[in-house]
Parts: C-alpha cells; structure tokens; sequence
C-alpha cells in the first residue's frame, strides 16, 4: 500500500545538525513532489520545504531558509530533510507528505520527533 | 505568523452543524489557489479530509464538505460526532512567499 516511513527520534543540542529520512513505497517516487512539514509542541502545522525527485527543484520556507535542505534519493525512494544551527524552538515533530496533483499532502508519514535540548 | 486565520475553536452538540472558516488574502485563497483540509486528531499525523476546495478522498464521510467563496474558504462538518473532536487545518499556496501556507489551526470540541 502507499506509505511513507520516517526515521526514529533523534536528541540534538543545539548548534548541531539533524537529517530525517523518508522512505516511500507503493507509488511511482519520483512523479510525487514531497514536502516537509513540523508541529512545536503544542503548536499548529508549518510547512518547511518542497522538492521534486525528478527535477530536482526545491522550494523552502522563509523562516527556515538558509538552514534546511531537502534532497531525494531515487535509488531508494527516499527523502531526506537537513536542519542545521539546531535551536530550542527547533523541537518539533517533524512530517514527511506526499504532494498530489493540485499541491494538496495527500500521504504523511508516521512523524519523528526532534528535540533539541542541552 | 500564518497568512490564513481560522477560529481558535467551534464547538457543538453531537448531531449539530459546525463551520470552520479560513480566511486569507489575494495572494492566495483569493488568487484563485486551491484550499485544502486537514483533520489531526491527538497523537497521530494530519489526514487529508478535502482538497482541491470541494473533493472529498475516498472514505471520507459526506458530514464533511468544502467551499471557497472569495478570500475564504469553509469547512462545514453537519451531523457532528465524538470521533470528530480534534483539530483542522486550511492548507493552500501564497504567491508572495511563494509557497506553502498553513492555517492557524481551530480546535474542534463535541459538547
């Protein structure tokens, strides 16, 4: 079945870097665009970064623009999400979607927790 | 700061009929950008639960239903049910950023 797996909790501090991967299986990867979207605790939905495997292209949010990098793995089927400069309010679950064909997140991964703590 | 504003929370009996409106600007749902909906239920990931402003995904009950009259967008959910407490987020695209955008989110609780 269509599905997206993402990888499990990470524990960063601050200043560092962290990378959650993706995986998707039971479609076609790369006529998907895929998205990255995080929650803060407590917090609403916010959207971080869009990519298309087959182009390449890549489209970041303002507030995190400079620091995250998405990047596609085709052999794999496998997305990857980079945040760098790691901050407190950087702790958040972070989602992986699936982008269809009128820009709506139709798949979501299961979620990975990041928390960035001293 | 989110540009598309929806109530903090709605409430209603079971059997009501609640709104949920998203109100944006003509840089997005006013341009003409697709509105998209989300419901989020406590510790699980968002579900898609309209998109393209009106298409319901299959396995999605028709208590749910969408519209997108000018700068705002609504989400109706008539025949309430416990199951629906949580929360729901407008999805849609701004030109300005250009990108995507979230609403605030609102907080649906069944009386």
């Amino acid at each position: 079945q269509v599905q997206l797996v993402q990888s499990g909790a990470e524990v960063k501090k601050p200043g560092a870097s962290v990378k959650v991967s993706c995986i998707s299986s039971g479609f076609t990867f790369a006529t998907y665009d895929h998205a990255w979207v995080r929650q803060a605790p407590g917090q609403g939905l916010e959207y971080m970064g869009r990519v298309s495997p087959y182009s390449g292209y890549t489209n970041y949010a303002q507030k995190v623009q400079g620091r995250v990098t998405v990047t596609t793995d085709t052999s794999t089927n496998t997305v990857y999400m980079e945040l760098s400069s790691l901050r407190f309010d950087d702790t958040a679950v972070y989602y992986c979607a699936r982008v269809g064909r009128d820009d709506y997140m139709d798949v979501w991964g299961q979620g990975t927790t990041v928390t960035v703590s001293s | 700061q989110s540009v598309l504003t929806q109530p903090p929370s709605v409430s209603g009996a079971p059997g009501q009929t609640v709104t949920i409106s998203c109100t944006g600007s003509n840089s997005n749902i006013g341009a003409r950008y697709f509105v998209h909906w989300y419901q989020q239920l406590p510790g699980t990931a968002p579900k898609l639960l309209i998109y393209s402003d009106a298409n319901r995904p299959s396995g999605v009950p028709d208590r749910f239903s969408g519209s997108e009259p000018g700068t705002s967008a609504s989400l109706a959910i008539t025949g309430l049910q416990a199951e629906d407490e949580g929360h729901y987020y407008c999805l849609s695209f701004d030109s300005n950023l250009p990108g995507f955008v979230f609403g605030t989110g609102t907080k649906v609780t069944v009386l």
